[in-house]
């Protein structure tokens, strides 16, 4: 069964930093392209950020909102997958999702963990 | 940035009606697009993929069409349990972007 779990959100500074965690189980970590995608409350669903595959050389892509603060990466030998935020702002607070994507580039979030509710206020 | 416009953004419906979803590109996309079903404090759930294709154990009152750069949700008969808001997302390209959404209510 695939499973994914995300953990590390809290109530954070603005300016602070966070970095949350998703444990992935069910399935071969290291085959899949994997997103974070957030939502503000009351709000849709915003994706942040992209981390390919070992095939396609771990390479990121990442929201123009978050470029240069967020980073996506992952931990294929403990099946980890990683979002590193810096300087956060009052308009990151959201439920933080972590969502597996296909073998390949061009392919849906068919599987999403739980949430993690990430709150940045002073 | 491709947008996607969906509408309407809130839709009160009977049992048993059916109900459309319309998803509008801004560019072409292909077919790369997928509907998800997000119920109040719980994760998406993929319902279509590739515009049209069924996700494995979602009801099949659910389908999706393509045509061009409009796409349709179509829920053949509302069950109660389809209460939930509804989304749109593209992965043609970067940044992958989502729909606003539409609610649907009983």
């Amino acid at each position: 069964e695939v499973q994914l779990v995300e953990s590390g959100g809290g109530l954070v500074q603005p300016g602070g930093s966070l970095k949350l965690s998703c444990a992935a189980s069910g399935f071969t970590f290291s085959d899949h392209y994997m997103d974070w995608v957030r939502q503000a409350p009351g709000k849709g669903l915003e994706w942040v950020g992209r981390i390919r595959n070992k095939a396609n050389g771990h390479t990121t892509e990442h929201a123009a909102s978050v470029e240069g603060r967020f980073t996506v990466s992952r931990d294929d030998l403990e099946n980890f997958l990683y979002l590193r935020m810096n300087s956060l702002k009052i308009e990151d607070t959201a439920v933080y999702y972590c969502a597996r994507g296909g073998r390949i580039g061009n392919a849906q979030n068919d599987y999403w963990g739980q949430g993690t509710l990430v709150s940045v206020s002073s | 940035d491709i947008q996607l416009t969906q509408s309407p953004s809130f839709l009160s419906v009977s049992v048993g009606d059916r109900v459309t979803i319309t998803c509008r590109a801004s560019q072409g996309i292909g077919s790369y697009l997928a509907w998800y079903q997000q119920k109040p404090g719980k994760a998406p759930k993929l319902l279509i993929y590739a515009a049209s294709t069924l996700q494995s154990g979602v009801p099949s009152r659910f389908s999706g069409t393509r045509s061009a750069t409009e796409f349709t949700l179509t829920i053949s008969s509302l069950q109660p349990e389809d209460t939930a808001t509804y989304y749109c997302q593209q992965f043609d390209s970067y940044p992958l972007t989502f729909g606003g959404g539409t609610k649907v209510e009983i």
